[in-house]
C-alpha cells in the first residue's frame, strides 16, 4: 500500500462546478500538507500549505484536513476551464523536508 | 511566485552521451531538490542537497550525479545517457524555517533518449 493515495482520475466537470479532490494516507506522522497545481508541460505550482487539521480558505479555493481519518480534501468553487490542469497533493512529516508526492488527479473543467 | 529556472528545456539526444541539466533559483534556498515524473506517476526524488557541499541520494537510484557548489546552482549530470532515462526531471527549493517549508518547482526538462 501506498502511502499516499490519490485518484488519477480524470474527472470532467462542467464550468461553475464544484469541484472536490482528495487524498489518503496511511502515515500518522504527516502534519505538513499542500495541494500543487501543474499545467501540462508546466512545474507543479503551490496552491495552498497547511499544518496539521483544519481548513484553510483561498480566494476558490480550500483545503481541508481531517489527521483522524487521514484525509485531506481540495475544494473549488465556481470552477473555470483554466482550472483544467492535474492537482498533486503532498504531505510530510515533522522534521522531514522532504514531501511524499500522490499520483495526482487530472481535472478537466468543460465550457 | 517562486524564481527557480531550468534549462534546457526539451532535449532529445542519442545514446551514449554525457547529459547536464541545469537548475538556478535566485530565493536564497538552502534546500534543492530533483525529482523525476513520468507520466500519470508519482514524482520521485532523485537527489536533494540541504546546502553548499551536501548531496545525498534519493529513493530512486538514476544513475546521476549532482553538486552544489553554490547555494543557487544545483546542476544533474547523467554520464552516459541511456532510452530508460527518457523523462522529465523537474528541479525544486525550499527554504530554511522553523517549520517544514513547501518545495518550489521550476517548470522542468523534458528528456528523450534515442
Amino acid at each position: 500500500q501506498k502511502e499516499v493515495e490519490q485518484d488519477p482520475g480524470p474527472l470532467s466537470v462542467p464550468e461553475g462546478a464544484i469541484v472536490s479532490l482528495n487524498c489518503t494516507y496511511s502515515n500518522s506522522a504527516f502534519q505538513y500538507f499542500m495541494w500543487y497545481r501543474q499545467y501540462s508541460r508546466k512545474g507543479p505550482e503551490l496552491l495552498m500549505y497547511t499544518y496539521s487539521s483544519g481548513n484553510k480558505e483561498d480566494g476558490r479555493f480550500t483545503a481541508q484536513v481531517d489527521k483522524s481519518s487521514k484525509y485531506i480534501s481540495l475544494f473549488i468553487r465556481d470552477s473555470q476551464p483554466s482550472d483544467s490542469a492535474t492537482y498533486l497533493c503532498a504531505m510530510s512529516a515533522g522534521g522531514s523536508y522532504i514531501p511524499t508526492f500522490g499520483r495526482g488527479t487530472s481535472l478537466i473543467v468543460h465550457p | 511566485e517562486a524564481d527557480i529556472y531550468q534549462t534546457p528545456r526539451y532535449l532529445v539526444i542519442g545514446t551514449g552521451k554525457k547529459i547536464t541539466l541545469e537548475c538556478s533559483q535566485t530565493m536564497g534556498h538552502d534546500k534543492m531538490y530533483w525529482y523525476q515524473q513520468d507520466p500519470g506517476m508519482e514524482l520521485h526524488l532523485i537527489h536533494y542537497s540541504y546546502g553548499v557541499n551536501s548531496t545525498e541520494k534519493g529513493d530512486l537510484s538514476s544513475e546521476s550525479t549532482v553538486s552544489r557548489i553554490r547555494t543557487e546552482h544545483f546542476p544533474l549530470t547523467l554520464e552516459s545517457a541511456r532510452p530508460s532515462h527518457t523523462s522529465q526531471y523537474l528541479c525544486a527549493s525550499s527554504e530554511t524555517g522553523d517549520i517544514n517549508q513547501p518545495q518550489h518547482f521550476g517548470d522542468g526538462t523534458r528528456l528523450s533518449i534515442l
